[in-house]
C-alpha cells in the first residue's frame, strides 16, 4: 500500500527545476506533500484532493492524476532552502491513516 | 503556540527494560499517530489513534503499545526493547478528516543496546 517514489534522490545547483513522482495502486482520496530537513520533522507542504480542489502555501506547486493514482511535486528555480527529503502520503483504504512513500532527497547546491 | 511535544528527545537503553515515550499535543487534535523512521524506507506507522479509547495497529505494531487514556497524551510504550527498535520515532496529530495537515512533534532518536 505505501506510494511510490522518483526518483530516490536529485541534485540541483541553485535555480533548476525538478520534478517528484509519487503512485498509487489504489485509488486516491488525497494526496500529502512533506518536506523534512535532515535531524528535523516532516513539515506539511501541501495537500491535493480529489476533484482538483489543492490546499497548501509556499512557491511550490504539485498536479494530482486521479485516474493514474499518482502526484507530481515541481519545485522551479530551486533554492538551497529548498533541500531535504521530500514524501508524499497517501490515505489508506479506509481513511483512518496516512501512508508515506519512501522518500525523495533533495540536495540544491549553490 | 501550537505544538507537538515528545519526551525524551534522546534516549540509550538496554535489551528488555521497559520504556515510554511521551506525545503530547495542544491543538484539540482527535486524530494521533506514532511513525518511526529508518533510512530508506521512509515514515512507517506504527499505532494511531482516532479518539480518546479509540486506538489502532498501523503497518509496523510488534513490540509497540499506545494508548489514548486523554485527548492530548498518545504514549509509546516498548514493553521489552530490542536493538531492531533503534530508530527515529515521531509522533503527530491532525484533525480527524482526510483533508487534514499533519503535525509532526521533534522526534526521539532511541537507541536499544
Amino acid at each position: 500500500q505505501q506510494p511510490v517514489q522518483s526518483p530516490q534522490a536529485v541534485i540541483l545547483r541553485e535555480g533548476e527545476d525538478a520534478v517528484i513522482n509519487c503512485s498509487s495502486s489504489k485509488a486516491l482520496y488525497s494526496v500529502h506533500w512533506y518536506r523534512q530537513k535532515h535531524g528535523e520533522a516532516p513539515v506539511f507542504l501541501m495537500i491535493l484532493l480529489k476533484g482538483g480542489e489543492q490546499k497548501g502555501h509556499e512557491k511550490i506547486s504539485a498536479s494530482f492524476n486521479e485516474k493514474k493514482q499518482q502526484s507530481s511535486l515541481y519545485l522551479t528555480a530551486s533554492q538551497l532552502s529548498y533541500s531535504g527529503t521530500y514524501f508524499c502520503g497517501t490515505d489508506n483504504q479506509a481513511g483512518t491513516a496516512l501512508i508515506f512513500g519512501k522518500g525523495t532527497t533533495l540536495s540544491v547546491s549553490s | 503556540e501550537a505544538q507537538v511535544t515528545q519526551n525524551p528527545r534522546y534516549l540509550i537503553t538496554v535489551t528488555g527494560k521497559k520504556l515510554t515515550v511521551t506525545c503530547s499535543q495542544n491543538m484539540n487534535h482527535e486524530y494521533m499517530s506514532w511513525y518511526r523512521q529508518d533510512p530508506g524506507l521512509g515514515l512507517r506507522q506504527i499505532y494511531y489513534s482516532m479518539n480518546v479509547e479509540v486506538t489502532d495497529k498501523g503497518d509496523v505494531p510488534e513490540g509497540y503499545k499506545v494508548s489514548r487514556k486523554e485527548k492530548r497524551n498518545f504514549p509509546l510504550i516498548l514493553e521489552s526493547p530490542s536493538p531492531n527498535q533503534t530508530s527515529l520515532y515521531f509522533c503527530a496529530s491532525s484533525l480527524i478528516n482526510r483533508e487534514s495537515t499533519q503535525y509532526f512533534g521533534p522526534g526521539t532518536r532511541l537507541t536499544v543496546l
